[in-house]
């Protein structure tokens, strides 16, 4: 079965700080792909990033980069001097490959930006 | 605008009444897909869909029916037979195969009273 950690429930910075978001997974598969998705207060998750297990090359976009390590079983989200705008509960998410594979949220982290 | 449509946003309900979430895709996605989050959880998959006229139970699928008789279109009922029913529900959608992100709506909120 599979199964992702976010240890971090809630994290509060001061605007214009650097934040890094922890996801830890678990699988046996070889093939997957992982996913960051940001809710915010709207409700409504927006897909943020798509990882592949064969892919471990680091993302930049913007203030945003993720680091995917397999040797640790982590895909970390880092937010570069962080916005208010970046408020939300961020997900991380697993899926196996198989044509029948459901998606596995970890449970979230609500990051709170002040200014 | 392509996107995904859930009605209504805040829904109210009395205990024992069945309930049906609309849920409405213009992104021509053949696979849809039923989430339920409770405060301080992550999502829960209800059912999902791969194709018109086939659905399967995801992980919470007890006391909820869906259909599939449309592509745009997978309505969820909650019906009175769902021990806890007062959540947030989000309908999601994508591409068939395991690497296609999904694309979400803007969730309805029940309350069963």
């Amino acid at each position: 079965a599979q199964k992702v950690t976010q240890a971090q429930t809630e994290i509060s910075v001061v605007e214009k700080e650097d934040v890094t978001l922890d996801c830890v997974y678990e699988t046996r598969d070889t093939t997957y792909y992982l996913f960051w998705y940001k809710q915010p207060p709207s409700g409504e998750l927006v897909f943020l990033i798509r990882r592949n297990s064969f892919d471990e090359q680091n993302e930049i976009s913007g203030r945003y980069s993720w680091n995917f390590q397999k040797s640790t079983s982590s895909f970390n989200f880092t937010i570069t001097a962080s916005q208010v705008v970046d408020s939300a509960v961020y997900f991380c998410a697993l899926r196996i490959a198989g044509a029948n594979s459901k998606l596995t949220f970890g449970k979230g982290i609500t990051l709170s930006v002040r200014p | 605008d392509g996107g995904i449509t859930q009605s209504p946003k805040y829904l109210f309900r009395k205990e024992g009444q069945n309930v049906t979430l609309s849920c409405e895709q213009n992104l021509n996605h053949d696979a849809m897909y039923w989430y339920r989050q409770d405060p301080g959880q992550g999502l829960r998959l209800i059912y999902y869909s791969q194709i018109v006229n086939d659905f399967q139970k995801g992980d919470i699928a007890e006391g909820y029916s869906v259909s599939r008789e449309k592509k745009e279109s997978f309505p969820l009922t909650v019906t009175s037979a769902q021990k806890n029913p007062t959540a947030f529900y989000l309908c999601a959608s994508s591409l068939r195969g395991p690497y296609n992100e999904q694309f979400f709506g803007p969730g309805t909120r029940l309350t069963v009273l």
